[in-house]
């Protein structure tokens, strides 16, 4: 079965500084790998996602993921983030050639000013 | 182009009753999958459908249903409902069942009091 760890549930951090939010997953075939933004009383948007090739993965709003085979991550990064990236982080996977999506628990980043 | 439409935004029942929840995906997606979030959840995969079938389903109880229309909407319904459906509950849609990513609604709170 596969599973998502999202380690951390509150990022708090300043504005203009850097961020990580870490991702682990656990699955015995390939997956899929996607980070979803979430904004109060919205649904989810797709922040990037990895299928195959390069390991870097350059989305939205200046976020990038790297994926990770053999530590089994995918961690979510931004080298400056504003008030505006307050919001709800998911990561996610789902099987490859199939698209039933298991979400990580969410982490929640605050950008403080 | 308008994405994924839910209604109605908000639902309050009482236990006991029974919740219906509509889906519009974006025009020419053939596939809609249903999710439940919970407080302290996180998002649960429920239903997938794609051209009109139910393709996979998640361990919730069979209280909860649906079905995908001609037209590719699609309902959800819950009945004999609990005070644990409190829920947001979100409706994603695809162009196909092969098709990668997932474009996300707004959500439908359900309150059940």
């Amino acid at each position: 079965a596969q599973s998502v760890t999202q380690l951390d549930s509150q990022v708090p951090v300043f504005e203009e500084a850097p961020v990580e939010l870490r991702c682990n997953y656990s699955s015995s075939v390939s997956v899929y790998l996607f980070w979803y933004v979430q904004y109060p009383n919205q649904g989810l948007q797709l922040l990037l996602k990895y299928l195959s090739g390069s390991t870097l993965v350059k989305g939205i709003n200046g976020f990038e993921a790297e994926f990770n085979k053999s530590q089994t991550s995918f961690h979510l990064r931004k080298p400056s983030v504003h008030i505006s990236d307050t919001a709800e982080y998911f990561c996610a996977v789902s099987l490859s050639g199939t698209y039933k999506y298991i979400f990580g628990t969410g982490t929640r980043l605050k950008v403080l000013a | 182009e308008a994405g994924v439409t839910q209604s109605p935004t908000h639902l309050i029942k009482t236990r006991g009753q029974q919740a219906t929840l509509r889906c519009s995906p974006i025009s020419g997606h053939t596939s809609v999958y249903w999710y439940q979030q919970a407080l302290g959840l996180g998002l649960q995969f429920l239903l997938w459908y794609d051209e009109g079938e139910e393709r996979n389903r998640g361990n919730f109880p069979p209280r909860f249903s649906g079905r995908q229309f001609p037209n590719y909407s699609s309902e959800l319904n819950v009945n004999a409902l609990e005070l644990e459906d409190s829920a947001l509950y979100l409706c994603a849609s695809s162009l196909d069942s092969m098709n990668t990513e997932a474009f996300f609604g707004q959500g439908t709170r359900l309150t059940v009091v």
